[in-house]
C-alpha cells in the first residue's frame, strides 16, 4: 500500500522568511496530493492540493510542487507570519478508487518566530 | 465545517470497558472515515464507510469495529479499551469527485 514520508518533523523560521516542507510517496498510482494545516487543538483543514496532471499550484503565499518521476511533492510558504505556526500534513490518494482513501504523512510542526 | 459533529468531545475510561464514539453529518455524504491521531504518526485510517452498512478496514483496525445503519451516523466502537487506544479520534467525510476530506472536531479519548 501507499506510504508517505515527510520532512522535516519540526521547522522553525523567522517571520518573513520562507518555509519548505517535503514529502515522498511510494505508490506511483497516487494522483491526488492534499496539504492540511492543523492548529493546536483544532481539526486538520485543507489549505491546498495538487493533482498529478499539474506540476505546480499557487494560492497567495502558498505553493505546492509535484515531481511525479521522483515521487515527491513540496509545500512552500513565503513571507511567513506567526499565524502560519501549526502542524502541516501532506497526504497522497489514488482517486481511481471508489472511496478516495487518503494516506497521511507524519506531520511537520512549523514555528514562525516574530 | 461540512456539517460534521462528533460526540463525546472528551472521554476518560478504564481499561477493559467498551467505548462508542459517534460521528454525525448533516449533508448526506456517502463516504465517511475514522482516523486516530498520535504524535509522530499523523492521521491513520481505522475504518471507512462507502454507504449504509458498507464498511471496510483501514491500516490500524485491530481492536476497533464500526457500524453505519444510517447515512448520517458512523459509529466507532472499542470493544474492550486498552491504554494503547488513548488518542485523538477524527471523523471525516469526502465529497466524491473532489477527493477532498473534511474533518470533524475530534474526540480526545483517554484510557487509564
Amino acid at each position: 500500500g501507499e506510504n508517505v514520508e515527510q520532512h522535516p518533523s519540526t521547522l522553525s523560521v523567522q517571520e518573513g522568511d520562507s518555509a519548505v516542507i517535503k514529502c515522498t510517496y511510494s505508490d506511483s498510482a497516487s494522483n491526488y496530493f492534499p496539504w492540511y494545516k492543523q492548529e493546536l487543538g483544532k481539526r486538520p483543514q485543507l489549505i491546498i492540493d495538487i493533482r498529478s496532471n499539474v506540476g505546480e499550484k499557487k494560492d497567495q503565499r502558498i505553493a505546492v510542487t509535484l515531481n511525479k518521476t521522483a515521487k515527491h511533492f513540496s509545500l512552500h510558504i513565503t513571507e511567513t507570519q506567526p499565524e502560519d505556526s501549526a502542524v502541516y500534513f501532506c497526504a497522497a490518494s489514488n482517486g481511481q478508487t471508489s472511496y478516495d482513501k487518503v494516506i497521511f504523512g507524519p506531520g511537520t510542526s512549523l514555528s514562525v518566530i516574530p | 465545517d461540512a456539517g460534521i459533529t462528533q460526540s463525546p468531545r472528551h472521554k476518560v475510561t478504564e481499561t477493559g470497558t467498551p467505548v462508542t464514539l459517534r460521528c454525525h453529518q448533516t449533508e448526506n455524504h456517502r463516504y465517511m472515515y475514522w482516523y486516530r491521531q498520535d504524535p509522530g504518526h499523523g492521521l491513520r485510517l481505522i475504518h471507512y464507510s462507502y454507504g449504509v452498512k458498507d464498511t471496510d478496514k483501514g491500516e490500524v483496525s485491530d481492536g476497533y469495529s464500526v457500524s453505519r445503519s444510517k447515512t448520517e451516523d458512523f459509529l466507532l466502537t472499542l470493544e474492550s479499551a486498552t491504554s494503547s487506544q488513548t488518542s485523538v479520534y477524527f471523523c471525516a467525510i469526502s465529497v466524491p469527485g473532489t477527493d477532498t476530506q473534511y474533518f470533524g472536531p475530534g474526540t480526545r479519548l483517554t484510557v487509564l
